[in-house]
């Protein structure tokens, strides 16, 4: 099994939809997660933190599910300025401060 | 404006030959890393320094090496002993470089094998 693990996609919705990522990580003593989006040949740029307690911010939501290993992100209203590749990353392990896993990504397509 | 830069944006290597990647961040950061992004992979990790003058390996260090005399700068060189250089390096920064922090990305630079 990947570290990380995410549906490639691509998902192609309409304005205004809502659409929602899972991600899997392998490692139960994971502590911490994001959400970093990656537009076309551009670097990535952090979305959200995600929190045990779930957060939002606007139209983004991120919720954590430690007992089955996920984490999501939940988009409402979709934009088309949302297109994107958006990256899945998880630390190694609760005892290294250094390293984190890379999902790679899924790919979103917001349509007129 | 502060942040990370990377250059130059494309190069090119010919067999044989190492090239220098330049990164420069004015953020104040300690932390800096270097990554690397293929097709159909995730960010790997080449590289990392949390201080200046001392830098450890990430998980495919084989055939670059850094230095990191100044705390704003990391530079990256691919030397001739990496076999498939072509791909996209990821400069990015960190404040203290734990995993809780996020990591602020420069530009990228594309290296292409002539």
């Amino acid at each position: 099994r990947k570290e990380v693990e995410q549906d490639p996609g691509p998902f192609n919705v309409p304005e205004g939809a809502t659409v929602a990522f899972n991600c899997t990580y392998s490692n139960s003593a994971s502590q911490s997660f994001f959400w970093y989006r990656q537009d076309c040949r551009k670097e990535p740029k952090l979305l959200m933190s995600v929190y045990s307690s779930g957060n939002e911010d606007g139209r983004f939501t991120a919720q954590l599910n430690r007992a089955s290993q996920y984490i999501s992100l939940l988009i409402r209203d979709s934009k088309l300025s949302d297109s994107a590749t958006y990256l899945c990353v998880v630390n190694e392990d609760a005892g290294n401060n250094r390293k984190l896993i890379w999902g790679l990504g899924t790919s979103l397509g917001v349509n007129p | 404006d502060g942040g990370i830069t990377q250059s130059p944006k494309y190069l090119f290597r010919k067999e044989g030959q190492n090239v220098t990647l330049s990164c420069e961040q004015n953020l104040n950061h300690d932390a800096m890393y270097w990554y690397r992004q293929d097709p159909g992979q995730g960010l790997r990790l080449i590289y990392y320094s949390q201080i200046v003058n001392d830098f450890q390996k990430g998980d495919i260090a084989e055939g670059y090496s850094v230095s990191r005399e100044k705390k704003e700068s990391f530079p990256l060189t691919v030397t001739s002993a990496q076999k498939n250089p072509t791909a996209f390096y990821l400069c990015a920064s960190s404040f203290r470089g734990t995993v809780q922090e996020t990591q602020y990305f420069g530009p990228g630079t594309r290296l292409l094998v002539l």
